[in-house]
């Protein structure tokens, strides 16, 4: 069964300083991995996602994320945080050889971005 | 942009009571799911449904649960008689599973309070 650790409860930076949120899965196969962003009082909103090709991926907001088969990561990586950045991250695998469609999630991490 | 929807935003209720959550899906999305979040826990898997039918559920999805598509909109959770440990956040989700590698789009929740 597929599983997501993202190690870190919170993450802190200063605003203007980059950002990285870690996210390590497990898996039978090759996954297909995401990124969601959570505001207060609203729901998961999707950032990024490696599906195959080019291991660095791009997203919204300015987010991008590596793809490392070799460590079994996908970081999620910003070069300037923003204030409003302040948001609790989820990462999530999916594994295609499972045959199922569900999502499994981290705990997710807080970031916290200093003015 | 469509988005997911979910009513009601908040629900209290007395164990024991049945409550129905609902939900309305992107509208041109083919596959949905609910997820819950209990309060410092990870996001879980409940159900996911397709072509009228669930196509796969997860072991907390037990016979006090029920999903249904009563009509083209609506994507509804019932829980037959609620315990203390269904608290939780719920999220409804949907994707078009016309797309490799689809991602889920989340609507904002229902928090669920059992009494």
């Amino acid at each position: 069964a597929q599983s997501v650790a993202q190690p870190e409860d919170q993450v802190n930076v200063a605003e203007g300083n980059p950002l990285t949120v870690k996210c390590t899965y497990s898996v039978s196969g090759n996954p297909y991995l995401f990124w969601y962003v959570q505001y207060p009082n609203r729901g998961l909103q999707f950032l990024l996602k490696y599906i195959t090709g080019d291991n660095l991926v791009k997203g919204s907001y300015g987010f991008e994320a590596e793809f490392n088969k070799s460590q079994t990561s996908f970081h999620l990586k910003k070069p300037s945080a923003l204030v409003s950045d302040s948001a609790l991250y989820f990462c999530a695998v999916r594994d295609p050889a499972d045959g199922n469609n569900r999502l499994a999630f981290g705990k997710g991490n807080q970031v916290v971005v200093i003015p | 942009e469509p988005e997911v929807t979910q009513t009601p935003s908040h629900q209290v209720t007395q164990m024991g009571q049945e409550v129905i959550l609902r939900c309305v899906p992107i509208s041109n999305h083919l596959y949905f799911y609910w997820y819950r979040q209990i309060l410092g826990q990870k996001v879980e898997f409940l159900v996911s449904f397709y072509n009228n039918e669930i196509s796969e559920k997860s072991e907390i999805f037990d016979d006090q649960f029920s999903v249904e598509r009563p009509d083209g909109s609506n994507f509804t959770l019932k829980i037959r008689s609620t315990k203390l440990e269904d608290s939780a956040m719920y999220f409804c989700a949907s994707s078009d599973q016309g797309r490799l590698g689809y991602e889920q789009y989340f609507g904002p929740g229902t928090r669920l309070t059992v009494t």
